[in-house]
């Protein structure tokens, strides 16, 4: 069964460094996304990403934070500087997204990546 | 500020019974739901979607939707110990891509 995979599962850096986060979104899906998770608060929104291009982002999504489909599989967050509150879980979902404005779409979620930063 | 609430539990409910797990959600606009289950330290992982107002069935589980009240629930037949999970409540607006996700509640079926 396809699923989202992500690398790595978990990543530590420290306070100031740069990270990157990767993806690879279910093969025929159209619409990727990242939420993330501090530990034990619930799931939130960052970004959505269509066509090559930001559809959606949440206030959390300030300018340390970026995304990139830097090839025709893999999608990437990257925060600039890390600080630690960045510390969190983070989840990329995917879409088949065929239905949109009906909203008969689904988004499943990979592993998730464990960023810890100190 | 759209909200999606649940009760956090912990809910506890014998093995081979029926679990019942609730939501309400705070914006009329609402047009897809969803209910994820999540084991500690793992990733969401979808259960069930509902989209239109009643009941829908999936093996053990069954989703129901009533609009008119805002409100969203999961039942779960026949409990297993392999239920004990936390289990997200998730809506999305219409035309948004973003899931907006409940606290969720803690599910503990007692063998």
């Amino acid at each position: 069964e396809p699923e989202v995979t992500q690398t790595p599962s978990h990543q530590v850096t420290q306070m100031g460094q740069e990270v990157i986060l990767r993806c690879v979104p279910i093969s025929n899906h159209l619409y990727f996304y990242w939420y993330r998770q501090i530990l034990g608060q619930k799931v939130e929104f960052l970004v959505s990403f269509y066509n090559n291009e930001i559809s959606e982002k949440s206030e959390i999504f300030d300018d340390q934070f970026s995304v990139e489909r830097p090839d025709g599989s893999n999608f990437t967050l990257k925060i600039r500087s890390t600080k630690l509150e960045d510390s969190a879980m983070y989840f990329c979902a995917s879409s088949e997204a065929i239905f949109r404005d009906r909203g008969l779409y689904e988004q499943y979620f990979g592993p998730g990546t464990r960023l810890t930063v100190t | 500020q759209k909200e999606v609430e649940q009760n956090s539990g912990p809910l506890s409910v014998p093995e081979g019974a029926i679990a019942s797990l609730n939501c309400t959600y705070s914006d009329r606009g609402s047009q897809s739901f969803f209910w994820y289950r999540q084991y500690s330290g793992k990733s969401p992982e979808l259960i069930m979607s509902i989209y239109s107002n009643g009941d829908k069935e999936d093996g053990r589980f069954t989703a129901q939707l009533n609009k008119a009240s805002q409100y969203v629930s999961l039942l779960i037949r026949d409990s297993q110990p392999s239920d004990s999970a936390t289990y997200l409540c998730a809506v999305i607006l219409n035309r948004d891509d973003k899931i907006i996700f409940g606290k969720g509640t803690r599910l503990h079926i007692l063998p």
